[in-house]
């Protein structure tokens, strides 16, 4: 079993529609990560955060730390947040789930 | 927001050929710079670890002769894939952070597209 686990894997969705990923992680965290990977590789981090909830725009990400769970949610989806969105835990050495494909349609 | 800059964003060589990867952090001193590796599908999984002045940490299973790692200064460090080989085509990228304790987030570069005829 993978230390991170996203999913789904892959979403395609309407622009305008409301997204959730979801992340759990078995390990012990001090910090998590959402990350955004475009086709060409390039990767932006999202947000770091290691409690409660973090908003930046029309992305919200929260965190649970006794379920050991995270969802990366995205509001009024656009087809410019195409794009794989990686989970990451950790600080110093930080371990990366597969990420999540999606796909917004306009 | 912190800039990475990593270069060149593509090579393509023959076999046996060495090829270095710069990485660079624009308005801020990295501490700490990470180097990984993406295969097609697949995680990023870190290659290694270098804090500015000293020996880079390598990974298990990573082997630090063909990848050397050289982060002399705090805004530049360095992945020179020596006598690369089909097999180490792979897509790199580096991240650089402002501390060693990992309370700061990390910047990534936009990566290397490495391809090996």
């Amino acid at each position: 079993k993978n230390e991170v686990e996203q999913s789904p894997q892959n979403l395609t969705a309407q622009e305008g529609e409301f997204i959730t990923i979801n992340c759990s992680y078995s390990v012990g965290i001090s910090a998590l990560h959402w990350l955004q990977q475009h086709p060409g590789g390039g990767i932006v981090s999202l947000f770091m955060l290691s409690s409660g909830k973090k908003k930046h725009g029309r992305l919200i990400a929260t965190i649970n730390i006794q379920e050991k769970h995270s969802s990366l949610h995205i509001t009024a989806s656009h087809p410019r947040d195409s794009a794989v969105y990686i989970c990451a835990v950790g600080a110093h050495k930080i371990i990366f789930g597969k990420g999540t494909r999606l796909h917004i349609l306009p | 927001g912190a800039v990475v800059s990593q270069h060149p964003s593509r090579v393509i060589c023959k076999s046996g050929t060495s090829v270095k990867i710069e990485c660079r952090s624009l308005d801020f001193q990295a501490t700490t710079m990470f180097w990984y590796r993406q295969f097609p599908k697949q995680s990023l999984m870190l290659m290694a670890t270098s804090n500015e002045g000293s020996k880079a940490t390598y990974e298990q299973g990573v082997e630090k002769d063909k990848f050397l790692i050289n982060h002399a200064s705090l805004t530049l460090s360095t992945l020179t894939v020596t006598s690369a080989h089909p097999e180490d085509s792979s897509f790199y990228i580096c991240s650089a952070r402002g501390d060693r304790g990992g309370n700061q987030p990390q910047h990534f570069g936009d990566g290397t597209r490495l391809s090996i005829l």
